[in-house]
């Protein structure tokens, strides 16, 4: 049983294209986040969730817009495309840790494989 | 503001040897550390991490690291170094109040040679 998934896998696309990339956990967990990771391999957060909420929102074009239709799925939607959008993206999921509260900070995150996105 | 610095991009060893990979954090309050490892074209997986209980950690796959506050460091190592383990390793600091929010460094490229 695979914990965090996302589709597709592999996305290629023209520029000025809408795309969207899909992520489920199926580990009960409470937060989800997106990650983009760079052709350097360098990874940045890029939005969090908790309990469907927006807690995280780092600065990011508003071309990209999360949805958390339950707290099991977290999507990732990119309008008007641009090639400098070309990168992996993660999706990742972790429980808040009882007594800790969501400032915990510590808690361990998963990671799903990753959906590589390309700009042409 | 928490920062991680990962000294080399590219560390090679021989299978059998000693893999040594650094890990320098800043951090404004005490740090939570993380190192994961990234296999080629997979996400991304927890080797250890370190919450302020002992300063030595045993992960995953043999390896360990040690946080050391003056030094402000989380180097991570594994005593003998296999084939398997050649893959990219990203040292990560989160603190109290972050909400979670991991700041990874640039990542180091391991490889093994037979």
């Amino acid at each position: 049983d695979t914990a965090v998934s996302q589709t597709p896998k592999y996305l290629v696309t023209q520029m000025g294209n809408d795309k969207s990339i899909k992520c489920e956990q199926n580990l009960g967990h409470d937060t989800m986040y997106w990650y983009k990771q760079d052709s350097k391999k360098f990874l940045k957060i890029m939005f969090s969730y908790n309990n469907k909420e927006l807690i995280i929102n780092e600065t990011v074009p508003n071309r990209f817009s999360p949805k958390s239709p339950d707290k099991a799925h977290l999507n990732l939607h990119i309008n008007s495309l641009e090639l400098g959008d070309s990168a992996v993206y993660f999706c990742a999921s972790s429980q808040t840790r009882r007594g800790t509260g969501l400032a915990g900070g510590y808690n361990e995150q998963f990671f799903g494989p990753g959906t590589r996105l390309t700009v042409l | 503001a928490q920062s991680v610095t990962q000294l080399g991009s590219h560390v090679s060893v021989s299978e059998g040897a000693l893999v040594l990979l650094r890990c320098n954090y800043s951090s404004s309050v005490p740090p939570y550390l993380f190192w994961y490892v990234q296999y080629p074209n997979q996400g991304l997986q927890l080797l250890l991490k370190y919450t302020s209980a002992a300063t030595l950690v045993k992960g995953i796959n043999g390896f360990e690291a040690e946080f050391k506050k003056s030094e402000t460091s989380f180097h991570l190592t594994k005593p003998s170094a296999h084939m398997s383990d050649a893959a990219e390793y990203f040292c990560a600091v989160s603190a109290p109040g972050s909400q979670g929010n991991l700041i990874f460094g640039k990542g180091t490229k391991l490889s093994v040679k037979p």
